[in-house]
């Protein structure tokens, strides 16, 4: 089974700052990596799939990157609402499997 | 706008089974792939195993194969979720996702939830 490695566990960061986040996985994914956004008591919400591609509706402040093994998730300048877990996802053989998320706090 | 509605939340004792449904509508439900998703209390995401429903085919992760059956219903647009001899630790919430019906194997629509809840 693929295993996903987020970090940081937790990431403070104050607002309009810039934030970067990172996945590994453990062999190649190509780019069958997805994003999303949790908020408390919702689902989750896909922001990022194919590695880069901003998913329908998604603000252009947020932009995913990399390949392979290596991923990162930026969000430019940080909004109010953008303080959530943020997971990430291979999903390029089954068993998917997700990376065991980032706290995104307000600093 | 696809949606996908899930069913209520359940209280069962351990040993027992669990079945969770997910009602889509909008979209082509045949042409895409469905998805369960646990998250335990505090923890993250748990991908449980998927369903093709046009080529009636489901996968399981290692982890719950022998315990969960996934099946769809074609005719009603619902997909299912069985979980059987049930523990303490299955307390979770449940999702449902689907897939971008073949254009993307990521989840662009989820469920709103099912928690399930094992206790004696």
């Amino acid at each position: 089974e693929m295993v996903v490695t987020q970090s940081p566990a937790t990431l403070s960061v104050s607002p309009g700052e810039r934030a970067t986040l990172s996945c590994r996985a453990s062999q190649s994914v190509s780019s069958n990596l997805a994003w999303y956004q949790q908020k408390p008591g919702q689902a989750p919400r896909l922001l990022i799939y194919g590695a880069s591609t901003r998913a329908t509706g998604i603000p252009a402040r947020f932009s995913g990157s990399g390949s392979g093994t290596e991923f990162t998730l930026t969000i430019s300048s940080l909004q109010s609402e953008d303080f959530a877990v943020y997971y990430c996802q291979q999903y390029n053989k089954w068993p998917y499997t997700f990376g065991q998320g980032t706290k995104l706090e307000i600093k | 706008q696809v949606q996908l509605v899930q069913s209520g939340a359940e209280v069962k004792k351990p040993g027992s089974s669990v079945k969770v449904s997910c009602k889509a509508s909008g979209g082509t439900f045949s042409r895409s792939t469905f998805s369960w998703v646990r998250q335990t209390p505090g923890q993250g995401l748990e991908w449980m195993g998927g369903i093709v429903p046009a080529l009636r085919a489901a996968n399981s992760a290692p982890k719950f194969q022998g315990r969960v059956t996934i099946t769809a219903d074609i005719s009603t647009s619902t997909a299912y979720m069985d979980l059987s001899s049930l523990r303490y630790e299955d307390t979770a919430i449940y999702y449902c996702a689907k897939d971008m019906e073949g254009a993307d194997d990521s989840f662009d629509v989820w469920g709103q939830g099912t928690m399930v809840t094992v206790s004696s």
